[in-house]
């Protein structure tokens, strides 16, 4: 079992929609959950990250944490073409000097 | 200065060649990354440097051989590749390594797209 696991998509919904990605994960000493978003033939960039449990808002973003399913969820309010991307999940591992762990990706299209 | 720079953005070359990537960042990060990164798959580690010292190094072939020389610049040096080593190379940088409290926040360049013939 991998210690993250993202659907791949690809996902492609209206404009204005709302979106919903999702990761679950195995290790329940993760901490940091963050999201990635990586425009095409560019390098990821942190769009949020929350600690623990519970939820964090970001203008049209909201990270959600259930630490108790180890799952965690980003949702994108009226979507626009513009977050047309690839979402990785990340998180770092436990151990005092361990990698991040990425999902997969998922691959996401806003069609206008 | 929020920027990680990398050099060059396009790279062809044959498996006999010898080339190298760059990769410089001046927000003071004492972590720098590099990664590679395989069409519609995540990135993959290859090494880490923590405070200009080699820490991680995830068995990569020695066909890939980093260098730090200094907390701002960071070289992964190529020789002999393969074709399969064609992908898009990324540089990261980060406060410190992830783990305990710290998140490791990574900035990421655009990376260096590599082309093997």
């Amino acid at each position: 079992q991998k210690e993250v696991e993202q659907d791949p998509g690809p996902l492609s919904v209206p404009e204005g929609a709302i979106v919903s990605l999702n990761c679950t994960y195995s290790n329940s000493a993760f901490q940091y959950f963050m999201w990635y978003r990586q425009y095409s033939r560019k390098g990821p960039e942190l769009l949020m990250y929350t600690y623990s449990s519970g939820n964090k808002e970001d203008g049209r973003f909201t990270a959600q944490v259930d630490k108790s399913s180890k799952y965690i969820s980003l949702f994108i309010r009226d979507s626009q073409p513009s977050d047309s991307a690839t979402y990785l999940c990340a998180m770092p591992g436990y151990s005092s000097a361990s990698k991040i762990i990425f999902g997969s990706g998922t691959r996401l299209s806003i069609r206008p | 200065d929020t920027e990680v720079i990398q050099t060059p953005k396009h790279l062809v070359m044959g498996m006999t060649n010898k080339k190298s990537l760059k990769c410089e960042q001046h927000m003071g990060h004492r972590a720098m990354y590099w990664y590679k990164q395989k069409a519609k798959k995540p990135p993959e580690l290859m090494f880490v440097y923590s405070y200009e010292k080699l820490s991680i190094n995830e068995s990569v072939p020695s066909r890939f051989s980093p260098e730090c020389p200094n907390s701002s610049l960071l070289n992964l040096h190529l020789h002999a590749l393969q074709p399969e080593d064609s992908a898009l190379y990324l540089c990261a940088s980060s406060w410190g390594l992830a783990g305990g409290t710290n998140t490791g926040e990574l900035f990421f360049g655009e990376g260096s797209r590599l082309t093997v013939l």
